[in-house]
């Protein structure tokens, strides 16, 4: 089945880079994203990127996928304390739609420090 | 505004008892889910609709049940069978173009 891992923690200083990394297994994800959830809130879509893409930025975050590696990297420019939260990796099928369910990784807790 | 209502935000229930939480949604998605969120496991799929009166079993569906009579609403009884009930759970709905999540029940055995 598919199964997709994240590390648990990062800790970086605030005005740093972030890079939060992820690895899946199902060779056939077609979409990948990545969800932001804050203490006791829901999951907020931060981006997400097709399987035949090997970057997608937007604004202070870029996503880098390296298909052949089954590897998902969310880099954050100039990390600010409301950045601290949970961040998910997940991958799907399809966009949305039907059945197509949503795997998740274990989330990587990001922790911002002055 | 479009969006997903769960409820309560929490819950206290005592060992031996049924409890339903609510989710409703008017984004007119077809499809809904429930994932259950512990510390360290990310979220795992309970159970999910693809349309109404329609539903299937996720990854662990053991002790909860659903119903999809109407396409706004996908509540879940967690039931005394399950025997770690204490957790997060989120709701979510889903259509051609993304997937969106509600902002949890917080579940708690006592």
């Amino acid at each position: 089945g598919e199964d997709v891992e994240q590390s648990l923690f990062l800790s970086v200083r605030e005005g740093d880079s972030s890079v939060i990394n992820c690895t899946y297994t199902d060779s056939s994800s077609t979409y990948l994203y990545w969800y932001k959830q804050e203490p006791g809130a829901g999951l907020q879509l931060l981006t997400y990127i097709f399987s035949n893409m090997d970057m997608k930025q937007d604004q202070r975050l870029t996503v880098l996928l390296n298909k052949k590696d089954k590897h998902l990297s969310l880099r954050i420019a100039d990390t600010q304390t409301g950045d601290s939260a949970i961040y998910f990796c997940a991958e799907s099928t399809a966009l949305g739609g039907g059945g197509n369910k949503l795997t998740f990784g274990t989330g990587t807790q990001l922790k911002v420090e002055l | 505004d479009g969006g997903i209502t769960q409820s309560p935000k929490y819950l206290f229930r005592k060992e031996g008892q049924n409890v339903t939480l609510s989710c409703e949604q008017n984004l007119n998605h077809d499809a809904m889910y429930w994932y259950r969120q512990d510390p360290g496991q990310g979220l795992r799929l309970i159970y999910y609709s693809q349309i109404v009166n329609d539903f299937q079993k996720g990854d662990i569906a053991e002790g909860y049940s659903v119903s999809r009579e109407k396409k706004e609403s996908f509540p879940l009884t967690v039931t005394s069978a399950q025997k770690n009930p204490t957790a997060f759970y989120l709701c979510a709905s889903s259509i051609e173009g993304g997937y969106t999540f509600g902002s949890g029940t917080r579940l708690t055995v006592v």
